[in-house]
């Protein structure tokens, strides 16, 4: 099974629509991450959660809301996004959500909004 | 605010060597790391920095100098499936595992 697996991998939406990615890891860690991968623009950091707990959350629009119902599970609910918005979205996981462990990413989700 | 620096683009030959910059001025280092990320893949993990020196990993190594504010990646006997971008990341003691990513280097490989 691979370590962290996002779907869907790609995605294609309007502006009023209403989406989920969904990311899930099979690595046994605490922490995940949502980070925004934009062309030409270094990897943003947008959410941290450790033991479901959100601890982290990097000036992001509120069109943007994460969700942890445990700690294999993440998801980014989309709703009334903008062109600007789109992007690759990786999700990310660590064993504790301290800064002392290495980041495993999934293959990412690339987001397109018409 | 932390600034990255990498190299947009590089370009090298099969069965060489290739050394890959990256710059950093932030406030609270806690380490570095260097990920490679193969076009619509996601970064894998090649190697982590804390201390100064060198640290060698197979074909790859990495330095860094904290009084410089400065890392290096040395990819050796380079092959054509090394074409991909590296990205330079680093830690800053905050709260949480707080990563801040340069552009990434897109390195090519030609025969």
């Amino acid at each position: 099974e691979t370590g962290v697996t996002q779907t869907p991998r790609h995605l294609v939406m309007g502006m009023t629509n209403k989406k989920s990615l969904k990311c899930e890891q099979h690595l046994g860690h605490n922490a995940m991450y949502w980070y925004k991968q934009s062309a030409k623009k270094p990897l943003e950091l947008m959410f941290v959660y450790s033991l479901e707990e959100r601890v982290e959350n990097n000036s992001v629009p509120s069109r943007f809301s994460p969700e942890c119902p445990n700690s294999s599970h993440l998801f980014l609910h989309l709703h009334t996004l903008q062109p600007e918005d789109s992007a690759l979205y990786l999700c990310a996981s660590s064993l504790t959500g301290l800064a002392t462990d290495t980041q495993y990413f999934g293959p990412g989700t690339r987001l397109t909004v018409l | 605010g932390q600034n990255i620096d990498q190299p947009t683009e590089m370009t090298a030959t099969e069965g060489a060597i290739v050394q890959i910059n990256c710059t950093y001025q932030t406030s609270g280092f806690n380490g570095l790391f260097w990920y490679q990320q193969h076009a619509g893949e996601a970064p894998t993990f090649l190697s982590y920095n804390v201390l100064d020196g060198l640290e060698e990993k197979g074909r790859f190594s990495s330095f860094l100098s904290r009084s410089k504010g400065y890392s290096y990646l040395l990819l050796k006997e380079l092959q054509m499936k090394d074409s991909a971008s590296y990205l330079c990341a680093v830690r800053v003691q905050t709260g949480a595992n707080n990563l801040f990513f340069g552009t990434g280097t897109r390195l090519t490989v030609i025969p």
